[in-house]
């Protein structure tokens, strides 16, 4: 049971031009998003995050904006640069009863062509 | 610098054997996670932690065992029950349940390879 989904496993993007990734869940409950980079063979490192009970957060070139009527999340990169091209991963956490668990959804690859 | 560590960063292992990756955390975080990810496909959560002394099953859990004796640790031992071992392995840490940093914090990984 997949609970946080990211559809598009790759997607091409321009030099310049605005990167849109997008992720989708089912947990109602999820208290927190968080959106994650990552380059082959090392650790994720974290880009940005937004609270369940707020629509956007920007940082800098990364907008997060959150749908939670329609249970999705997305990541914009404006502008792409080639240093964007990595895998990106949405996750979302739960807080429940002192306990906390997150869960990632299955990465999109971005590549900023120049 | 406050981080999380895992080692060693290569791990060969002959079949049939256990072997375990470390990860250890200097953050104070109370919550600890082990993901697996494969070629091309996502973070998959093997088994993870809130407390010393407790922790939970993730998706993937057969095959693998953890231990959490102290807060700054957070050991994996990949059995020979695991039939798929060969994979990149991921450690994470969160302030907790009650805490309103949301970020997870990721060791550099530890690629394992079964030969």
């Amino acid at each position: 049971d997949q609970q946080v989904k990211q559809n598009s496993p790759s997607l091409s993007v321009q030099e310049g031009r605005i990167s849109i990734l997008n992720c989708d869940y089912t947990n109602s409950m999820f208290d927190y998003f968080l959106w994650y980079k990552k380059y082959p063979a090392e650790g994720p490192t974290f880009l940005i995050s937004i609270s369940s009970i707020k629509d956007k957060n920007e940082d800098g070139r990364f907008t997060v904006f959150l749908n939670k009527s329609a249970k999705h999340l997305s990541l914009h990169i404006v502008p792409s640069q080639p240093g964007d091209s990595a895998v990106y991963f949405c996750a979302a956490i739960l807080n429940s009863g002192g306990y906390q668990k997150v869960t990632f959804g299955t990465g999109t690859k971005l590549q900023v062509i120049p | 610098d406050g981080g999380i560590t895992q080692s060693p960063k290569y791990l060969f292992r002959k079949e049939g054997q256990n072997v375990t990756l470390s990860c250890e955390q200097n953050l104070n975080h109370d919550a600890m996670y082990w993901y697996r990810q494969d070629p091309g496909q996502g973070l998959r959560l093997i088994y993870y932690s809130q407390i010393v002394n407790d922790f939970q099953k993730g998706d993937i859990a057969e095959g693998y065992s953890v231990s959490r004796e102290k807060k700054e640790s957070f050991p994996l031992t990949v059995t020979s029950a695991q039939k798929n071992p060969t994979a990149f392995y991921l450690c994470a840490s969160t302030q907790g349940g009650y805490s309103s940093n949301t970020e997870a914090f990721f060791g550099q990984g530890t690629r394992l390879t079964v030969v």
